[in-house]
């Protein structure tokens, strides 16, 4: 199994801020995912983080609001720009692992709220 | 596209008792994967089980098993004898291919399950 880190782990923002996401894996995996789960919905994959090239975004969601960075096979941040109330949600960093059946491992996401 | 539908949005269950949570699914790809996953109320996401379209048995994991139904499209949790921190969201998810999570997942819109002791 994978320890996913992430920081922050909750934060208040202020509307029309942005707000990076840092996730921090304890081994080298090749793609890392990043999901938003609205209050009381269910996940949403925003983005795929593949190291090396770009990332592959879900419809719905685009580059210039979610941009994400993807440096090294341990490392990768979101960016939620220019937030909105809308924008608060739990976001979760997980990766996969294609040895045994190949479940998501999750971090223990960032609680955002924009006022 | 894949779509995973959980129509019971919350359940109440005596402890002790088994508790099947129902998640149907849909897709055209021959090759897929199904989990659960629970997050209690801390909002940490917990991997309980997985089932492959081509396994032939249901899957199991101490108290947790799948109902898997592939003719229906339909793969249920059951929790045997539920406990007081069985109490969370459970979601049903889907991967794209039977090689497991590491596509992504696709995920229902969980059903809250609340054990009364």
């Amino acid at each position: 199994s994978a320890v996913i880190s992430q920081k922050p782990s909750r934060d208040i923002c202020q509307r029309g801020t942005s707000l990076t996401i840092q996730c921090q894996v304890d081994s080298q995996v090749t793609m890392m995912f990043w999901y938003r789960q609205q209050p009381g919905q269910s996940l949403t994959l925003i983005a795929t983080a593949n190291q090396g090239s770009e990332a592959t975004y879900e419809s719905g969601f685009v580059i210039d609001k979610f941009p994400i960075s993807r440096p090294n096979l341990t490392f990768s941040t979101l960016t939620v720009s220019n937030m909105s109330p809308e924008d608060s949600s739990i976001y979760l960093c997980s990766v996969g692992d294609r040895r045994g059946v190949g479940e998501l491992f999750f971090g223990e996401g960032s609680r955002l709220t924009v006022l | 596209a894949q779509k995973i539908t959980q129509t019971q949005p919350g359940m109440f269950v005596q402890e002790k008792e088994a508790v099947t949570l129902d998640c149907t699914y849909d897709t055209s790809d021959p090759s897929y994967g199904l989990f659960w996953y629970k997050q209690p109320s801390s909002g940490e996401m917990i991997f309980l089980i997985y089932q492959g379209s081509y396994d032939q048995q249901n899957a199991t994991e101490g108290r947790y098993s799948l109902n898997f139904q592939k003719a229906r499209k339909s793969a249920n949790l059951v929790i045997s004898a539920s406990q007081l921190g069985d109490s969370a969201m459970y979601f049903c998810a889907m991967s794209p291919s039977s090689g497991g999570g590491a596509d992504g997942l696709t995920f229902g819109k969980g059903t809250h399950l609340i054990i009364q002791p």
